[in-house]
């Protein structure tokens, strides 16, 4: 199976902070990776696929970039909806992988 | 608009068996692949298993797999997941997903509620 490594765990930041999660994977993976935000008794949401194509709906603020092993979602000026767990997911191969999380708090 | 509603959770003794079911609206369900996707209490997501638009293959994780069935009634929108012998390590909300595409590349574009399972003696 493919694992994914986001970095880092977890994150404190503050409202207008730009931030930057990195996701990695143990094998090359093109551009096949989702990325998710999951809020406190919630599901998870897709904000962006194919590595940097943000969904409808989704702020211009986020951001997706990478290929092949790494990759990285940005959010440029932090807003208080923003603060939330942010997961990656590879769907190169079967079974599909996510990353183990990282948690985006308030300072 | 597309709706996935899980049902079927509750607290269950480990070794015994629990049906989940999810109904789907919104959308032409036999369209699509269906996965069930699991989140342990704190934890991170972890794919469980997926079954195809037709019904014809199904996938599992090999943690599930030999214990877990997921099935699909296309004439009643619905995806079932069959869990048998459960061990306390299942205890998770689990949430039935839809497989989206773009551009081909596959994407996990709808989710469910969730439904938690416990299994507890």
């Amino acid at each position: 199976d493919i694992q994914m490594t986001q970095s880092p765990s977890s994150l404190s930041a503050s409202v207008g902070d730009r931030v930057t999660i990195t996701c990695r994977s143990s094998q090359f993976i093109s551009r096949f990776l989702n990325w998710y935000q999951q809020k406190p008794g919630k599901a998870p949401n897709l904000l962006i696929s194919v590595a940097s194509s943000l969904q409808s709906g989704v702020p211009s603020r986020f951001s997706g970039s990478g290929s092949g092993t790494d990759f990285t979602l940005s959010i440029s000026s932090l807003q208080p909806e923003d603060f939330a767990t942010y997961y990656c997911q590879q769907s190169y191969t079967s079974p599909p992988t996510f990353g183990q999380g990282t948690k985006l708090e308030i300072k | 608009q597309v709706q996935l509603v899980e049902s079927g959770g509750g607290v269950v003794q480990p070794g015994r068996s629990l049906r989940l079911s999810c109904a789907a609206s919104g959308f032409t369900f036999s369209r699509y692949d269906m996965h069930w996707v699991r989140q342990a209490p704190g934890k991170g997501l972890e794919w469980v298993a997926v079954i195809w638009f037709d019904g014809i293959n199904n996938y599992y994780a090999d943690s599930v797999k030999g214990r877990f069935s997921i099935s699909r009634d296309n004439s009643n929108n619905t995806v079932s997941l069959q869990m048998n012998r459960l061990r306390a390590e299942d205890t998770a909300i689990y949430y039935c997903v839809r497989e989206g595409r773009i551009s081909g590349y596959p994407l996990f574009d709808y989710w469910g509620q969730g439904t938690l399972l416990t299994v507890s003696s």
